[in-house]
């Protein structure tokens, strides 16, 4: 089955730094990529997800990258805010044709912004 | 958006007890959902995937007998921890795929947080 290793498990910074947060994944079938950001207590939201067919994807503060040769793939937040202090997942999971799928998850990486 | 209800959204219970928690797709059929435990700072194992008008697949470790799943309708998954002890004392999820279209986004109900005393 399919493995998630997600790296660093904490990650400090500045406001208006940014921050990279990074996994592999072990099935080469996997072919979507979603990151989930979840504040103490509450649900998990998806904030960006990306699919095989794509290298990078973007949406303002936010990107994701993708290398399926080497089965990693990366969150990138710029200029930082307290806000975005939260965990972060990452994971991983065959479609559409595999429903029952689940996704897999990465350890989490708690990222702290210090304003 | 889709939204996934999720309840009850914190139970605490005898040891011996049975708890039941039930997750439902409120704007779209899900036929197959999702139930995961948390533990504090870690990350969200999945325990079995529900499965509309069939039987659950679990995964490795997680016994069918102690917790029983049912999902009975296109909205609806049970989760059921029978003859809870403290050391099933964790944070439950829940989540369902909406598929509609090229969506295919899994959102995840509030959790259930459960202490067994």
């Amino acid at each position: 089955g399919e493995n998630v290793e997600q790296h660093p498990s904490t990650l400090s910074v500045q406001e208006g730094d940014s921050a990279v947060i990074k996994c592999t994944y072990s099935d080469s079938a996997s072919n979507y990529f979603p990151w989930y950001k979840q504040e103490l207590g509450k649900r998990p939201q998806l904030i960006i997800d990306i699919r095989s067919n794509v290298g990078e994807k973007k949406d303002q503060r936010i990107a994701v990258t993708l290398n399926k040769t080497a089965k990693h793939f990366s969150l990138h937040i710029t200029e930082t805010q307290p806000e975005d202090s939260a965990v972060y997942f990452c994971a991983a999971r065959m479609l559409p044709n595999q429903a029952g799928t689940a996704l897999i998850f990465g350890k989490g990486t708690t990222l702290s912004v210090s304003s | 958006g889709a939204v996934v209800s999720q309840h009850p959204s914190r139970v605490i219970c005898k040891s011996g007890t049975s708890v039941k928690i039930e997750c439902r797709s409120l704007d779209f059929q899900a036929t197959t959902m999702f139930w995961y435990r948390q533990f504090p700072k870690q990350s969200l194992m999945l325990m079995a995937t529900s499965n509309e008008g069939s039987k659950a697949t679990y995964e490795q470790g997680v016994e069918k007998d102690k917790f029983l799943i049912n999902h009975a309708s296109l909205t609806l998954s049970t989760l059921t921890v029978t003859s809870a002890h403290p050391e099933d004392s964790s944070f439950y999820i829940c989540s369902a795929r909406d598929g509609r279209g090229t969506k295919n986004i899994q959102y995840f109900g509030a959790g259930t947080r459960l202490s067994v005393l």
